[in-house]
């Protein structure tokens, strides 16, 4: 257990669907991120928020839209999604502003399978 | 371009020593990390260097050649629980974490 919660583990989706994906971390972090991971392939890092500002959007299509409602809370709206849009999707988040924290804590993900 | 690169997959034999090696490319460098996936679960941090030399914690050392480009992940006395996933991630001038796509270490008994 990392203190960080994401919901559903698993999630199966039409590509006419509208879904989310909740991540919570209960480690009084400010940072939060959402990460892209699929097989044999690089953790994609895809948003950045920092006290509840969005500080990086890594040329995510729209279909993926992001929202941190505080600290605390991450959320990833998903729509009209392609089957290659099918990963793990994992949160994490960290101390300090990104770029000077030495560890990110993750979530266990959500896989996610777009028929 | 920025790159990580290393190995897909090691084996190795329950009580021996592995190291996994990771060379990287990039903008700048301001740090290297090593985390742990086991499959299914969150990765896990599990070392920082950013000065050369040999970072050592338990059975898990960590070793940094900034002029080489060069990183390895040192396990001794392997254990079964120690078959995961290590993802080496490169952190660039604009403190951006540049991630390899992992090694997969399957432990023998």
């Amino acid at each position: 257990e990392t203190g960080v919660t994401q919901t559903p583990r698993h999630l199966v989706m039409g590509m006419t669907n509208k879904k989310s994906l909740k991540c919570e971390q209960h480690l009084g972090h400010n940072a939060m991120y959402w990460y892209k991971q699929s097989a044999k392939k690089p953790l994609e890092l895809m948003f950045v928020y920092n006290f509840k500002e969005q500080t990086e959007n890594n040329s995510v299509p729209s279909r993926f839209s992001p929202e941190c409602p505080n600290s605390s809370h991450l959320f990833l709206h998903l729509h009209t999604l392609q089957p290659e849009d099918s990963a793990l999707y994992l949160c994490a988040s960290s101390q300090g502003s990104p770029g000077e924290s030495y560890e990110q804590y993750f979530g266990p993900g959500t896989r996610l399978t777009v028929t | 371009g920025q790159n990580i690169d290393q190995p897909t997959e090691m084996t190795a034999t329950e009580g021996a020593i592995v190291q996994i090696n990771c060379t990287y490319q990039t903008s700048g460098f301001n740090g290297l990390f090593w985390y742990q996936q086991h499959a299914g679960e969150a990765p896990t941090f599990l070392s920082y260097n950013v000065l050369d030399g040999l970072e050592e914690k338990g059975r898990f050392s960590s070793f940094l050649s900034r002029s080489k480009g060069y990183s390895y992940l040192l396990l001794k006395e392997l254990q079964m629980k120690d078959s995961a996933s290590y993802l080496c991630a490169a952190r660039d001038s604009n403190y951006q974490l540049i991630w390899g796509a992992g090694t997969k270490l399957i432990i023998k008994p």
